[in-house]
């Protein structure tokens, strides 16, 4: 099974947005609503941020949100802070009932 | 509230097979789908596989003929069994529960490294 497609890293300044890119096919991402973000600190076991495409679990600041067009979902974070600095992996169910990662991508706050 | 923890032995020997052990706290294993990942070093993550709480099995196809995810309800726990392991599968192992296809909460993680 391939994995999804996202961008090796990310950077944004202090307080502004950034978008990170998660790319699939209409057999993954494109096919099913259920895409999930997780966000990996060094050392740490990663944390889901949104599922569902866009839905965020209790306890995640409304800073991060979720979206998808056509095969590709997006994760954006709003409002920058520092401890948002950390490896971000998409996921999404795929046909046969497979569950595929993306490649990972490591965001900078600057 | 949930909690998953990861158990085996860190170091294998290769063609040897590896082991691990899930127990889970707080959730029963008896709803739910329950699931394998891993991460290499300095690598990305991958979904080993999962067991229902039916005990269906869904595995990787990559990993596919080496694989074995079992449960025993009885001790709420689930396992990992990978055969004829190489230097390829050292890796963190993590467990997590899978649901709506969104893997949450997970375990800390237990790294196995496949040496002589």
């Amino acid at each position: 099974q391939s994995t999804l497609t996202q961008p090796p890293s990310a950077s944004g300044s202090l307080g502004q947005s950034v978008t990170i890119s998660c790319t699939g096919t209409s057999s993954d991402v494109g096919g099913y609503n259920y895409v999930s973000w997780y966000q990996q600190h060094p050392g740490k076991a990663p944390k889901v941020m949104i599922y569902e495409v866009n839905k965020r679990p209790s306890g995640v600041p409304d800073r991060f949100s979720g979206s998808r067009s056509g095969s590709t979902a997006s994760l954006t974070v709003s409002g920058l802070q520092s401890e948002d600095e950390a490896d971000y992996y998409c996921s999404s169910y795929a046909d046969n009932n497979h569950v595929v990662f993306g490649g990972g991508t490591t965001l900078t706050v600057l | 509230q949930v909690q998953l923890q990861e158990s085996g032995p860190g170091l294998v020997k290769p063609s040897e097979t590896l082991s691990l052990t899930c127990t889970v706290s707080g959730y029963s294993i008896n709803t739910y789908y329950w699931s394998w990942i891993r991460q290499s070093p300095g690598k990305g993550l991958e979904c080993i596989g999962y067991i229902s709480h039916s005990g269906n099995t869904n595995y990787n196809p990559s990993l596919k003929s080496r694989v074995t995810i079992s449960s025993d309800t009885s001790k709420n726990q689930f396992s990992l069994k990978l055969t004829s392991v190489t230097a390829a599968d050292t890796a963190v192992y993590y467990c997590a529960r899978l649901s709506a296809a969104a893997f949450d909460p997970w375990g800390q993680g237990t790294l196995v490294t496949v040496s002589t």
